[in-house]
């Protein structure tokens, strides 16, 4: 059964203390992974599209790499204002529909 | 420009009682999509459109409807709610014809409380 599991749940770190969430996914055919930031009360804001195995993209303090089974999203040097809610999702070469995982709620103490 | 629009932001209804949740976005996409997010599960497809006239069921469609007349506008429809609807709803968008595109832009969201 294609699925997609994120890990861990919550993570708590100190200003500049860096990381990685992780985004376990099987799916027989990938056609894109996603990645989302949330913050409590809004909407997913889109943060990342990864395509195939070894591609990676970055954004300020945020990479986001893509192999065949997972994906990390790295956080360097976080600050506060990066707390929020991590999603990543995956849309399979059938259909058009995005699988979303359950996030990863991340809380960067000063 | 505003983007994903949704209205109300918070709804309190009786079980039994129907409503409309609204959602429009001005940027001429004629991908829309509703979703519901409740703790533990994610977010979860419910209804999804690919233009104006279509529309399709996603994972959870059970007790809604949705109709898209235009192409700036996307309702759904809750026919008789249940405490189970008890969800905040997220409209979300996307743009081009890639097949690779996502839903770059949701809106702020419904929290709705069925009781």
């Amino acid at each position: 059964e294609d699925q997609v599991t994120q890990s861990p749940e919550a993570l708590r770190l100190q200003e500049g203390e860096s990381s990685s969430l992780n985004c376990s996914y099987t799916v027989s055919g990938l056609r894109g992974l996603f990645w989302y930031r949330q913050d409590p009360g809004k909407g997913p804001e889109f943060l990342f599209t990864l395509y195939s195995a070894g591609e990676e993209k970055e954004k300020e303090r945020l990479k986001a790499t893509l192999t065949k089974k997972e994906s990390f999203l790295h956080i360097t040097a976080p600050k506060p204002e990066d707390s929020a809610t991590y999603l990543c999702a995956y849309k399979e070469t059938s259909g058009s529909r995005l699988t979303f995982g359950e996030g990863t709620q991340l809380t960067v103490n000063p | 420009n505003a983007g994903v629009t949704q209205t109300p932001k918070f709804q309190v209804l009786k079980t039994g009682q129907s409503m409309t949740l609204q959602c429009a976005q001005d940027m001429n996409h004629e991908y829309m999509s509703w979703y519901r997010q409740d703790p533990g599960m994610g977010l979860r497809l419910i209804h999804y459109s690919v233009g104006a006239g279509i529309t399709d069921q996603g994972e959870v469609p059970n007790g809604y409807n949705v109709s898209r007349s235009t192409t700036e506008d996307f309702p759904l429809r809750l026919l008789s709610a249940a405490p189970s609807q008890t969800s905040v709803y997220f409209c979300a968008s996307r743009g081009g014809q890639g097949t690779l595109n996502t839903e770059a832009f949701f809106g702020q969201g419904t929290r709705l409380t069925v009781v």
